[in-house]
């Protein structure tokens, strides 16, 4: 179940627009989700989680949403602003593995 | 406690030496992973413990690569005869258990020279 990263995609938005951040995730086993923000130099951090009992999750400014048929995963950033600017990454945990697994990461370019 | 800490920061090695990585978790976490991550990548699984005990690891962790969690506390991540395809940013991150998010420190930038 373990999700291959590629080339790193990069989107590209202006402030104050929203965002949509798509990952496929691999395992139709996977249970739980999150979605990861990553600042240049520093660890991932924690922005949103779902699990897979939910399509839909609402944040402050961000919604994670899910297609279990489909495998696929979104986030959703309301209002741009350049402090979003990161590397976005999914995570999705099989029951059976006890480990995230991540996608290979979204940049996200917000331009002032 | 403010969160998963890692020490170093940084470490620049040259190529056939060792090298250790601390991290120190958020303390009510039995839970703590070790993963590697380089350049344009996500975070690669390296291996977990649960408490004291290493309950997994991944196959890119060679026979140089070892880690202990003592007391169930701190781990620490060691790397020996250092390679330059070893070269990457190690994070580490804790949680309160399977089905929980985790919490990642701010990683060890290892360069091999």
């Amino acid at each position: 179940g373990e999700s291959v990263g590629l080339h790193l995609p990069t989107l590209s938005v202006q402030e104050g627009d929203n965002s949509i951040i798509n990952c496929a995730y691999s395992n139709s086993a996977s249970d739980y989700f999150i979605w990861y923000k990553q600042e240049s130099g520093k660890g991932p951090q924690f922005i949103i989680d779902i699990r897979s009992n939910m399509d839909k999750r609402q944040g402050q400014r961000v919604t994670v949403l899910l297609n279990k048929t489909v495998k696929h995963l979104s986030l959703q950033i309301a209002a741009t602003q350049p402090g979003d600017s990161a590397v976005y990454f999914c995570a999705e945990n099989c029951p059976n593995f006890n480990k995230f697994y991540f996608g290979s990461g979204t940049k996200l370019n917000v331009k002032p | 406690d403010t969160g998963v800490s890692q020490d170093p920061r940084h470490k620049i090695t040259k190529r056939g030496q060792n090298v250790t990585f601390r991290c120190d978790p958020i303390s009510e976490h039995n839970r703590l992973y070790w993963y590697r991550q380089t350049l344009g990548q996500g975070p690669e699984f390296l291996t977990y413990f649960q408490n004291e005990a290493q309950l997994e690891k991944s196959r890119l962790l060679s026979d140089r690569f070892s880690a202990e969690r003592p007391k169930g506390s701190f781990s620490t991540l060691e790397i020996q005869r250092t390679e330059q395809g070893d070269s990457a940013m190690y994070l580490c991150a804790s949680s309160s258990g399977s089905g929980y998010g985790y919490t990642f420190g701010s990683g060890t930038r290892l360069t091999v020279v």
